[in-house]
C-alpha cells in the first residue's frame, strides 16, 4: 500500500457526461500528478499540482481539468467524454523535493461506453 | 521531447530463470532513471538510478545505469511466479517533476 488512494476505483460513464476523481496524497506528501493509463499510449502525465498550486502540465486535454485543495487532496474532472477516454486514471504523490520518488495510488478505472 | 524505449515488449520465462530488461532513453538535462514493477494496478517503486556504473540492489532485483550509452538493465534472478508483473522504466529530466515512461516489458513467469 502506497499511500495513495483514489477514489472511486471503477467507473462506467455514457459519452458526452463528466465526471471527477478523487485523489488523497500519502500524509505530509505536498506535490500529487495525475497520470493516465491506455492500453496504447501507456503513462502519460496529464497534471501537477505542488500545495494548492499547478506546477507542470503534460497532454492533459482542454476537457480535462484538475484542482488541488487546502487539505492537499486533489481532484481531476473530465468533462464531454468521449470512447477514447477510457482508461485508467492514476494519482501520484510525492513531497515535491526535485528527484524524489513519486508513489502511486491503485488508479480509478474509467470506462466510457 | 523525451523517449523511452523498452525491450523486449514481453517476455514468457520458467521459476528459476534469470532474465534482464532493457531500457533506453533520450532526455534532455537527464536526472534520474527510476524503475517500477506494475502487477494489477498501481506501480510499486522499484529503484531510482542517478549515477552511472552503480548498482543498485533489492533481493533478487538489481539494476544498473550507464549514462554515456544512455541505457538501464533491470536484472531479476532465480525467477518466480511471483515476480509475473509489468516492468516500467521511467525518466525525470533536471528541473521538472514529470516521469517520462516506457511502455512497459510483460514478464510471465511460469512454473
Amino acid at each position: 500500500d502506497s499511500g495513495v488512494t483514489q477514489t472511486p476505483k471503477h467507473l462506467i460513464t455514457a459519452t458526452g457526461q463528466r465526471v471527477t476523481l478523487r485523489c488523497s496524497p500519502r500524509s505530509g506528501d505536498l506535490s500529487v500528478y495525475w497520470y493516465q493509463q491506455s492500453l496504447d499510449q501507456g503513462l502519460q502525465f496529464l497534471i501537477q499540482y505542488y500545495n494548492g498550486e499547478e506546477r507542470a502540465k503534460g497532454n492533459i486535454l482542454e476537457r480535462f481539468s484538475a484542482q488541488q485543495f487546502p487539505d492537499l487532496h486533489s481532484e481531476l474532472n473530465l468533462s464531454s467524454l468521449e470512447l477514447g477516454d477510457s482508461a485508467l486514471y492514476f494519482c501520484a504523490s510525492s513531497d515535491g523535493t526535485e528527484g524524489n520518488t513519486i508513489y502511486f495510488g491503485e488508479g480509478s478505472w474509467l470506462t466510457v461506453v | 521531447e523525451d523517449k523511452v524505449v523498452q525491450s523486449p515488449l514481453s517476455l514468457v520465462v520458467h521459476e528459476g530463470d534469470t532474465v534482464t530488461l532493457n531500457c533506453s532513453y533520450e532526455v534532455t538535462n537527464f536526472r534520474s532513471l527510476l524503475w517500477y514493477k506494475q502487477e494489477k494496478k498501481a506501480p510499486t517503486f522499484l529503484f531510482m538510478l542517478t549515477s552511472s556504473g552503480i548498482e543498485k540492489k533489492s533481493g533478487r532485483l538489481s539494476s544498473i545505469l550507464d549514462k554515456k550509452e544512455l541505457f538501464s538493465i533491470l536484472n531479476i534472478t532465480a525467477t518466480q511466479t511471483g515476480d509475473s508483473a509489468v516492468y516500467l522504466c521511467a525518466v525525470l529530466r533536471a528541473g521538472s517533476y514529470q516521469l517520462t515512461f516506457g511502455k512497459g516489458t510483460k514478464l510471465s513467469v511460469i512454473p
